[in-house]
């Protein structure tokens, strides 16, 4: 099945930098990218997701691209703010699987 | 529109006593899924249900573990004679169909604990 690896595993960034964070899959099939934020206690929250017929998505300050031949897509925050603080899952899906492959997520500390 | 409704949000145990986990998809969802996440870790699949089946339970125990979506009502997620290795977020999602480009919407969680 599908593999999902998260990279690295704690960022610490300053406020109004940027912030990013990498994952690899395994399964070349895979057509189906999201990303979700957690925060301590709470659910898992969609922030933004991807899917393989294109290579950028972009929500405001947020930003997802999508390299298919290397395998790897970026979550990409930028002018980060104390509230970006939180742990960060990504995961894959590829066509004819009932589930989200999850990666073990990044914890993204933003200092004020 | 009601986002997916979990409940109990807090569950205590005694090893084992029985946990049933209760998950209310989002309005016009008709797709469940099960995911485990252990403190500290990420999120682990267990089984996937439409209603009345079991689509997909690869990812669960094969034992004390069970799930079910009736016609009716919520699905549920069953652990009987509960361990402390059971103690972990139960998190219910739902998606409107099963396709691999569907979004999936999570639940606020049950949090299980075993004493």
């Amino acid at each position: 099945g599908e593999n999902v690896e998260q990279h690295p595993s704690t960022l610490s960034v300053q406020e109004g930098d940027s912030a990013v964070i990498k994952c690899t899959y395994s399964d070349s099939a895979s057509n189906y990218f999201p990303w979700y934020k957690q925060e301590l206690g709470k659910r898992p929250q969609l922030i933004i997701d991807i899917r393989s017929n294109v290579g950028e998505k972009k929500d405001q300050r947020i930003a997802v691209t999508l390299n298919k031949t290397a395998k790897h897509f970026s979550l990409h925050i930028t002018e980060t703010q104390p509230e970006d603080s939180a742990v960060y899952f990504c995961a894959a899906r590829a066509p004819g699987d009932n589930r989200l492959a999850f990666g073990k997520g990044n914890q993204v500390v933003v200092i004020p | 529109n009601a986002g997916v409704m979990q409940n109990p949000r807090h569950l205590v145990r005694r090893r084992g006593q029985e946990a049933r986990l209760r998950c209310s998809p989002m309005k016009g969802h008709s797709h469940v899924y099960w995911y485990r996440q252990l403190p500290e870790e990420g999120l682990k699949f267990m089984v996937y249900l439409q209603k009345e089946n079991i689509i997909d339970e690869s990812g669960m125990p094969k034992e004390r573990f069970s799930a079910e979506f009736p016609k009716e009502g919520p699905s549920i997620l069953r652990i009987q004679q509960v361990v402390r290795g059971d103690s972990a977020a139960y998190f219910c999602a739902s998606s409107a169909t099963g396709s691999s480009g569907n979004t999936i919407y999570f639940g606020e969680g049950s949090w299980l604990t075993v004493v």
